[in-house]
């Protein structure tokens, strides 16, 4: 029940193009949905999160989609750039303590 | 730069040895927390600090171990290194307030050989 399952492992975009990653939880209780972004060499970093009491919530030209009922929630990049290259983790927790991590997706934007 | 600083950032160590990893968390956190990222088991929660006090517990062996000491900052200790307690260490530290973001550093890599 702690779990939190994201796909796909690895995708390619073109420069440009939108970006989508998907993550599925199983357990009811969590109640904050965070997306981070981790370069090589580096820790991740924060960049967009939700709460289920909203169904979007968007962020420059990142957009978090919620659907509670499905148990599911996706991170859209929008106008996707190279420097956009990176490894993205969907999480989930109760409170924000102890963040489940997804797998991980590691995004290539081909220029 | 998320203000979250892990000392040392490489470690090589051999089998049965013991080391130490430091978190000076950012300015105004009183809450740290340390995640093991490895290949197969991705990031894994290890174990929450709050103002000095444990707070949560997630899969950490009974070989490791950490504390926070007065002035806020991190120790995570790991005892009887096995080949496979190589990974990154990650130390994050938030402000502790119901879902108040995590800042992570930049993570300790720990080789045992």
């Amino acid at each position: 029940q702690q779990q939190v399952k994201q796909s796909p492992q690895s995708l390619i975009v073109q420069k440009g193009g939108i970006s989508i990653i998907n993550c599925a939880y199983e357990n009811t209780a969590f109640d904050y949905f965070p997306w981070y972004q981790q370069f090589p060499g580096k820790g991740p970093a924060l960049l967009i999160a939700i709460r289920p009491d909203v169904s979007e919530k968007k962020e420059g030209r990142f957009t978090i989609s919620f659907n509670k009922s499905a148990k599911q929630f996706s991170l859209h990049i929008m106008d996707s750039q190279p420097g956009d290259s990176a490894t993205y983790f969907c999480a989930a927790s109760r409170y924000g303590n102890k963040l489940v991590f997804g797998a991980g997706t590691i995004l290539r934007v081909k220029s | 730069d998320s203000g979250v600083t892990q000392t040392p950032k490489h470690l090589i160590t051999a089998t049965g040895q013991r080391v130490t990893l430091r978190c000076s968390p950012r300015s105004g956190d009183l809450s740290v927390y340390w995640y093991q990222q490895s290949l197969d088991q991705g990031l894994q929660f290890l174990i929450q600090y709050y103002n000095g006090e444990e707070r949560a517990k997630g899969n950490i062996l009974e070989r490791f171990s950490a504390q926070q000491f007065p002035d806020l900052h991190s120790e995570l200790n790991l005892s009887s290194l096995e080949l496979g307690d190589s990974a990154l260490y990650f130390c994050a530290s938030s402000i502790g307030q119901i879902n108040s973001p995590l800042h992570f550093g930049n993570g300790t890599r720990l080789t045992v050989t």
